[in-house]
């Protein structure tokens, strides 16, 4: 039990074009889905936590209208990464957790991304 | 802050034991978390503390001490498998998110 599934695995595009990545859970509901960010040889930086239903909640200096976030369900939240850049080149990490508060964080196998 | 330490490498034999440490900062402490992460994929969760003590999985054990701030991950008969990356994260009660540390690389060698 808890999986999570994310989508794509990798993905390569160029400069200045969108890029959505898929996060799901695939057999629990998760309340609350986070997205995480990690460089090369770096821990997990958290971008952002979304709820089912309501306005993400992103973390200091990162942006919202660059990382569009959109949790429309129980199982699936997205992370659209607009106008990417070649410093966005990056692992790109989603968790789903069953329940609010004190919960066990369920990872998602991670996309990495290339901005040419 | 919440500054949560640990060692960056740890470099070990197949068969032996090694110990990872981690401290954080105790006000707010919620819970900690060990995940493991091989290179280029997600960390996969390893164990939950919040009481004080030892909680054993198989060769995997991990100890908190809530008034030091500090665990450990003890990793018992090492394979070379277990190569890889090692999270203490922590949940601090003021808003529930899990804070990383920057993980542990544990080199297994034969």
């Amino acid at each position: 039990g808890a999986v999570v599934s994310q989508h794509p695995s990798r993905v390569i595009c160029k400069s200045g074009t969108s890029v959505k990545i898929e996060c799901r859970s695939l057999d629990f509901q998760a309340t609350t889905m986070f997205w995480y960010r990690q460089f090369p040889k770096q821990s997990l930086m958290l971008m952002a936590t979304s709820n089912e239903g309501s306005k993400a909640t992103y973390e200091q200096g990162v942006e919202k209208d660059k990382f569009l976030i959109n949790h429309a369900s129980l199982t699936l939240s997205t992370l659209t990464v607009t106008s990417a850049h070649p410093e966005d080149s990056s692992f790109y990490i989603c968790s789903a957790q069953p329940g609010q508060g004190v919960d066990t964080q369920y990872f998602g196998p991670g996309t990495r991304l290339t901005v040419l | 802050g919440q500054n949560i330490d640990q060692p960056t490498e740890m470099t070990a034999t197949e068969g032996a034991i090694v110990q990872i440490n981690c401290t954080y900062q105790t006000s707010g402490f919620n819970g900690l978390f060990w995940y493991q992460q091989h290179a280029g994929e997600a960390p996969t969760f390893l164990s939950y503390n919040v009481l004080d003590g030892l909680e054993e999985k198989g060769r995997f054990s991990s100890f908190l001490s809530r008034s030091k701030g500090y665990s450990y991950l003890l990793l018992k008969e090492l394979q070379m498998k277990d190569s890889a990356s090692y999270l203490c994260a922590v949940l601090f009660s003021n808003d529930y998110k899990l804070s990383f540390g920057a993980g542990t690389t544990v080199t297994v060698r034969a």
